[in-house]
């Protein structure tokens, strides 16, 4: 069954340092998410990406995060300078656009947890 | 601002139990209510999907509900297993939004 992966599946990092974590769709998908959940936390949306542009963000979502679809099949989150705060389990979901409304099942990759030190 | 409760937060029973998880949210425009499973320090595993037309999904032994107007879904798990230890979240989705917001989730441990 196809699913999302994500590497790498650990990263540390110093405080101030880019970071840039990546994603590879499910291949036929259309849209695509970051969301992250800090240790102990609710999962939080990020950004939502749909035909090479940004199509939701929050209000996390500021100008240290960005995110690119550099080839056909790589999805990525970069973090210009990471905080400690930005400490946290990533995750890179994608969804089909189906002829159904309201059946877009988001699938979720097995995250990417980031340490900033 | 959409918030999704889920109650309990953690909850043990014994292997065989029927169990029922729940999930209340505020703004009943939603668009669709999935259902996910997590173990410890991995990803999410979609286990349901209920468009805001449906009142109930099923698959194998677990049953997920809606209720728009009360604002509030259930996941009925039967002769839960073991192996159905793990973490439950809901996650809503709006009318007009792509964002899926997530509950804290019911953290499930089934004994042998």
């Amino acid at each position: 069954e196809p699913e999302v992966t994500q590497t790498p599946s650990h990263q540390v990092t110093q405080m101030g340092q880019e970071v840039i974590l990546r994603c590879v769709p499910i291949s036929n998908h259309l849209y695509f998410y970051w969301y992250r959940q800090i240790l102990g936390q609710k999962v939080e949306f990020l950004v939502s990406f749909y035909n090479n542009e940004i199509s939701e963000k929050s209000e996390i979502f500021d100008d240290q995060f960005s995110v690119e679809r550099p080839d056909g099949s790589n999805f990525t989150l970069k973090i210009r300078s990471t905080k400690l705060e930005d400490s946290a389990m990533y995750f890179c979901a994608s969804s089909l656009r189906v002829a159904t409304r309201g059946q877009e099942t988001q699938y979720f990759g097995p995250g990417t947890r980031l340490l900033v030190l | 601002k959409q918030e999704v409760t889920q109650i309990p937060a953690a909850l043990s029973v014994p292997e065989g139990e029927n169990l029922v998880l729940n999930c209340s949210f505020t703004d009943s425009a939603i668009y669709n209510l999935q259902w996910f499973r997590q173990d410890p320090g991995k990803g999410l595993t979609s286990l349901l999907l209920i468009q805001s037309s449906q009142r109930e999904q099923t698959s194998g032994r677990l049953n997920a509900s809606l209720d728009k107007s009360s604002g509030r879904s259930t996941l009925y798990i039967a002769a839960s297993q073991p192996g159905d230890s793990a973490t439950y979240l809901c996650a809503v989705r709006l009318t007009g939004f792509q964002k899926l917001v997530f509950g804290t989730g019911t953290r499930l441990l089934v004994s042998p």
